[in-house]
């Protein structure tokens, strides 16, 4: 089992491009979670996607965009970025019917705007 | 408005000792806490959970302790090792924990041989 794995694990953009992030969740996990994780903080929830569709959203500009496809992987996508935009991005994956389970996550991806 | 704390940024203990990590929260809705360990360049990995219909719970050397009253959880370890030096984050959730996790900031534990 490969667990959730992000791509990719190092980015550097420029303020005002766009990027997209990507996941694939654990095996048998058909719901992703998005977070933020600033230097020293811990990880803000950014929204969730269960079906193709955004189930919950964190207090997070529309600049923050997803999708998720029908194998259940999910698209972060951040358009205009600003260099507060800098973070670790982590990707979580629970099963949507689960009660007390727990979310794994990945290793994230480090954003670095400039 | 910061709904799970953790209010010692860091935390040092000798080998062979006992850790405890604390976390409040102020939201009476959560119904299921969680501890996750964070190496450096990688992301959180489970430690232990605890619902919120239960006081305790141990897995191995962790147990995690619910006080709902106080909305205070704390997370002990025995004996700590030098392999436990790590930043522990506490987070809570609804449903069960299918829906968001809120986190608190974390505490870094540092284990001393």
């Amino acid at each position: 089992d490969a667990g959730v794995t992000q791509s990719p694990t190092h980015l550097i953009k420029t303020r005002g491009q766009q990027v997209t992030l990507r996941c694939s969740p654990k095996s048998g996990h058909d719901t992703v979670s998005w977070y933020q994780q600033a230097l020293g903080q811990g990880p803000q929830f950014i929204f969730q996607y269960y079906e193709e569709e955004e189930r919950q959203r964190g207090n997070f500009p529309d600049r923050f965009s997803g999708h998720q496809f029908p194998n259940y992987s999910s698209e972060l996508n951040v358009n205009a970025l600003l260099l507060g935009d800098s973070a670790l991005y982590l990707c979580a994956s629970t099963p949507r019917r689960g009660w007390n389970t727990e979310a794994f996550f990945g290793q994230g991806t480090r954003l670095t705007v400039v | 408005d910061q709904q799970v704390k953790q209010n010692s940024p860091s935390l040092s203990v000798q080998e062979g000792r006992i850790s405890i990590l604390n976390c409040d929260y102020t939201n009476s809705m959560f119904d299921y806490f969680l501890w996750y360990k964070k190496y450096p360049a990688e992301g959180p990995t489970f430690l232990i959970s605890i619902s919120s219909i239960k006081d305790k719970n141990e897995d191995g050397r962790f147990t995690v302790f619910l006080n709902k009253s106080a909305k205070h959880l704390s997370l002990h370890i025995v004996p700590s090792q030098p392999g436990d030096s790590a930043v522990y984050f506490c987070a809570a959730s609804f449903q069960g924990g299918s829906e968001k996790l809120v986190f608190g900031k974390g505490t870094k534990l540092t284990v001393n041989p």
